[in-house]
C-alpha cells in the first residue's frame, strides 16, 4: 500500500498572503490532483499533472499556481489569499488515467484566512 | 460540460433504515460512474465503480446500478449502521481514458443510534 501526505494539516493566513500547500505520495503514481472542497459545493478540480513537470488546469485554477517538480510531489500555491476564505484542499493521485484507476486522497489541508 | 447532480445535501436516518441517495449525471460520452465515501477527518475513498449500462457496483453492503436510460446511479443500502455516517460523493469520468473525474456536491449521511 501507499500513503498521501499533505502538509500542513492546518494553515492560517492573512489577506493577500501567498500560501503554499505540499503533497507527497509514495504509490509511484503518474497522475496527481489538487481539489478544493467547500461545504455544499463538493470537490472542484484546481490543477492536475499527468507526469513530472506537466501541469493541466482544472475548473478552478484562477488564483492558484501549481508545481510538479518530482513524480512523488505536487505543490499548490494560493497566489493571494482572500479575506474570510475557508476551505479544505485535497491532494489525490492515481496510477494512470482517472477513468480507469482509483483516486487515492490525502486527509487534506484546512485553510482559514483572517 | 459534464455534470453530476446529487439532490440530497443531507440525509438523516435511524439504524437499520433503508438508504437511497440519488445521483443523476450529464455527459457527452459513455461515462464511468463512481461512488466515493469520506469519513470525518479523512480524504474520500472509492466505494465502487461501474462502466456499462445495467452494471451493478457494490461494496460493504452498498450498491448502485448504472442506468443509461435515466442517466442515474443511485446509491442504496438495505440496513444502515451508525458507522455508515459519512459524506458520499457520486462522480464520473467521461471516458475510460479521461484524466479527471467530475464530482457531485456530496450527501452528508447522518445515522442516529
Amino acid at each position: 500500500g501507499g500513503i498521501i501526505t499533505q502538509t500542513p494539516k492546518f494553515l492560517i493566513g492573512q489577506e493577500g498572503q501567498k500560501l503554499t500547500l505540499k503533497c507527497q505520495q509514495n504509490f509511484n503514481h503518474d497522475t496527481m490532483y489538487w481539489y478544493r472542497q467547500d461545504s455544499g459545493k463538493g470537490l472542484r478540480l484546481i490543477y492536475y499533472s499527468i507526469t513530472e513537470n506537466d501541469l493541466q488546469k482544472g475548473d478552478l485554477s484562477e488564483g492558484y499556481d501549481a508545481s510538479r517538480e518530482k513524480k512523488s510531489s505536487f505543490s499548490l500555491t494560493v497566489t493571494s489569499a482572500q479575506k474570510n476564505e475557508m476551505a479544505v484542499f485535497l491532494c489525490a493521485s492515481s496510477r494512470d488515467r482517472a477513468g480507469q484507476n482509483t483516486l487515492y486522497f490525502g486527509a487534506g489541508t484546512r485553510l482559514s484566512v483572517l | 460540460g459534464d455534470s453530476v447532480t446529487q439532490t440530497e445535501g443531507q440525509v438523516a436516518l435511524s439504524e437499520e433504515d433503508f438508504l437511497t441517495i440519488h445521483c443523476n449525471y450529464s455527459a457527452s460520452g459513455y461515462p464511468t460512474l463512481f461512488w466515493y465515501v469520506q469519513y470525518p477527518g479523512e480524504g474520500p475513498q472509492l466505494l465502487f465503480r461501474a462502466s456499462r449500462d445495467k452494471e451493478k457496483g457494490s461494496s460493504r453492503g452498498f450498491e448502485a446500478t448504472y442506468d443509461k436510460g435515466t442517466t442515474s446511479f443511485h446509491l442504496r443500502k438495505a440496513s444502515v449502521q451508525e458507522s455508515d455516517s459519512a459524506v458520499y460523493y457520486c462522480a464520473l469520468s467521461d471516458t475510460e481514458g479521461a484524466d479527471r473525474l467530475t464530482f457531485g456536491k456530496g450527501t452528508q449521511l447522518i445515522i442516529q443510534p
